[in-house]
């Protein structure tokens, strides 16, 4: 199978600006979850979809979006975007019907703010 | 909320060797605990798993221990090769869907 895809790999927008970052999970992964990495605050969670519903939420602000089609795949959107939102965006994939699956990652689209 | 850290940021060891990297959690209603591996310029990669009413798992040169009495897991890596440099990461699942917290990362790196 193939693994999941993010795309693009590289971005640089302009503070103000708005973005929109696309992730195709594992065929058959209904569980699509986004991660920020950056150096200082790590791993952390935004959101997770799964059946085209988000199911959990991170702690970020409302300018962090995403959504989830029918054939699985998600897009999540920032708008007004911060230099502070430069960061490594981690999608993820997982089988979300079995409690305790592991989540497979995309290597992620590495976003600079400037 | 919860908390899983990493006691040593970095770890150097001899090839050959065993590593051991360490990981305390704070929720000790967490069930289900994986560990990452992630190379420069990847995402994280998946390596072991293991749910709370386990204490070891084993898997192909690597072995998870869940320690509940006081909240800790480790991750020991047997004759450690230099493709095992990488940082890892544990991550713990408060059992809320996919909702994983992870822990801050130990970087390893393997001497020839």
């Amino acid at each position: 199978k193939a693994g999941v895809t993010q795309t693009p790999r590289y971005l640089i927008k302009t503070r103000g600006q708005q973005v929109t970052l696309s992730c195709s999970p594992i065929s058959g992964h209904r569980s699509v979850s986004w991660y920020q990495q950056t150096p200082g605050q790590g791993l952390q969670f935004l959101f997770e979809y799964f059946s085209e519903t988000q199911r959990n939420k991170g702690n970020f602000p409302g300018r962090f979006s995403g959504r989830q089609f029918s054939n699985s795949r998600s897009e999540m959107n920032v708008s007004t975007l911060e230099l502070g939102d430069s960061a490594l965006y981690l999608c993820a994939s997982s089988d979300g019907d079995i409690d305790n699956s592991p989540l497979h990652f995309g290597n992620g689209t590495r976003l600079t703010v400037t | 909320g919860e908390s899983v850290g990493l006691h040593l940021p970095t770890l150097s060891v001899q090839e050959g060797d065993n590593s051991i990297i360490n990981c305390a959690y704070s929720n000790s209603a967490s069930d289900y605990f994986i560990w990452y591996k992630q190379e420069s310029g990847k995402g994280p990669q998946f390596i072991i798993d293991i749910r709370s009413n386990m204490d070891k798992r084993q898997g192909q040169r690597v072995t998870v221990l869940l320690n509940k009495t006081v909240k800790h897991l480790s991750l020991q890596i047997a004759a450690t090769q230099p493709g095992d440099s990488a940082v890892y990461f544990c991550a713990e699942n408060g059992n809320n869907f996919n909702k994983f917290y992870f822990g801050s990362g130990t970087k390893l790196n393997v001497k020839p």
